[in-house]
């Protein structure tokens, strides 16, 4: 039972290359969710999915795209990057029952130059 | 708009002793509240949560109250271990419970 795991663990990009980011969770938990974590800042929602099929604007949506690709993988897309986009991505997954407690992955560290 | 606080500066305690965690939070009526637990270089574990009609919980040496009229959670960690330094999030969720909004977190180091 590997829990949340996300790849790659480390990106440096260029701006405007693309890049996905993959998360998968074997829990067989409904939620996923990307967060973005900057210093100071906490952790902002990106985009999540409350379902297999669904998936919704957070926090701070701009300039990421998301593909629920099946109840176990939700992966996060950077189209054209961006020096803003240099963050530590997280990954969650949840059942969505009683406590609502996230499991979150390891993190990707992506810098853009 | 909603805001969630947390002290942004570090706690130092020394082993042994009571760390007190604050998070206060605007312009929000959350359904629960959760403590989350990061290391370094890792995703946050989470801890505890507390329900608003709920004024306190506790988990071994974790004691988390709730106050929904000061709009403020307390967290402690009772008998401090070097082991226990870490960064420590809170997070509110609303009554649709798929969403959390998480504060910027407090690093809290025991030192021995």
């Amino acid at each position: 039972n590997a829990g949340v795991t996300q790849t790659p663990k480390f990106q440096v990009l260029k701006t405007g290359q693309s890049m996905t980011l993959q998360c998968a969770q074997d829990m067989n938990h409904n939620s996923m969710y990307w967060y973005r974590q900057d210093p100071g800042m906490g952790l902002r929602l990106i985009y999540y999915s409350a379902s297999e099929g669904t998936t919704d604007k957070g926090e701070v949506p701009n300039g990421y795209n998301v593909s629920r690709l099946n109840k176990r993988e939700f992966s996060l897309r950077l189209e054209s990057a961006a020096p803003s986009q240099t963050s530590v991505y997280f990954c969650a997954s949840t059942s969505g029952q009683s406590s609502y407690e996230q499991y979150f992955g390891p993190g990707t560290r992506l810098t853009v130059t | 708009s909603q805001k969630i606080e947390q002290n942004s500066e570090a706690l130092n305690i020394q082993e042994g002793k009571t760390a007190t965690l604050t998070c206060n939070y605007t312009n929000y009526s959350p359904a629960y509240l959760q403590w989350y637990r990061q290391d370094p270089g890792r995703g946050p574990v989470f801890l505890l949560l507390i329900r608003e009609n709920e004024k306190e919980k506790r988990k071994e040496r974790l004691k988390v109250t709730f106050d929904t009229t000061l709009k403020q959670s307390l967290f402690h960690i009772t008998a401090s271990q070097p082991a226990d330094s870490a960064t420590y999030l809170c997070a509110l969720v609303g009554n649709a419970g798929n969403m959390l909004t998480f504060g910027g977190g407090t690093r809290l180091m025991v030192k021995p």
